[in-house]
């Protein structure tokens, strides 16, 4: 199957500081991603779909201004959270659909703790 | 919208044995697709099994089948011959055909799946 990568896949940070986390599709290209962010035992949340070369779609309740989201290329999908606050601790995973049927295949996830 | 329901927040079944793990949605799409994802501890998202809804076969994958009932809005999920390494969480998800863009997926709440000796 289609593989893909994220990076990092965790990253400690203090309040108020910037995170990127990147999304790369290795073996295929993917002019939409999607990112999702998941709870402690809880099913994934989409955030928002990001689309290359345009504005990403965000999900009721998600702030764009928050969440920033850069879809540069083919293969990379970057998701910046911005003013890291403890509540925005979370599990951050990223999915790239390929092939005919656009199966959806995630990346390894990034682990956020904001201290 | 498309709803997802997942109604076993957890299962057990003994290695070598099967089980069966339940998923209903609600659409009012007449073409779409399923899946199950599986999330073991590691929390990477595998993909178990597909079915496109205007397949009347239902979708299989080794040890993975499913029973896909379009009329009752189910999509059951059957592991057999059970392995230590099939305990995780598993995830039904929906997906609206693709028209000109990917389209997102929608997921239920998950059934932890815990395989004993």
């Amino acid at each position: 199957g289609a593989v893909v990568s994220q990076h990092p896949s965790w990253v400690i940070c203090k309040s108020g500081t910037s995170v990127k986390i990147e999304c790369r599709s290795l073996d295929f290209q993917a002019t939409t991603m999607f990112w999702y962010r998941q709870f402690p035992k809880q099913s994934l949340m989409l955030m928002a779909t990001s689309n290359e070369g345009s504005k990403a779609t965000y999900e009721q309740g998600v702030e764009k201004d928050k969440f920033l989201i850069n879809h540069a290329s083919l293969t990379l999908s970057t998701l910046t959270v911005t003013s890291a606050h403890p509540e925005d601790s979370s599990f951050y995973i990223c999915s790239a659909p390929s092939g005919i049927q656009e199966t959806q295949y995630f990346g390894p996830g990034t682990r956020l703790l904001v201290l | 919208a498309q709803t997802v329901t997942q109604s076993q927040p957890e299962m057990s079944v003994q290695e070598a044995e099967t089980v069966t793990l339940s998923c209903t949605y609600d659409t009012s799409e007449s073409d779409y697709y399923l899946f199950w994802y599986k999330q073991p501890p590691s929390r990477q998202m595998i993909l178990v099994i597909r079915q496109e809804a205007y397949k009347q076969q239902n979708a299989t994958e080794n040890r993975f089948s499913v029973n896909f009932q379009k009329a009752a809005k189910s999509f059951s999920l059957k592991i057999s011959d059970s392995q230590l390494g099939d305990a995780a969480m598993y995830f039904c998800a929906y997906r609206s055909p693709n028209w000109g863009t990917a389209s997102k997926l929608t997921f239920g709440t998950g059934t932890r799946l815990q395989v004993t000796l």
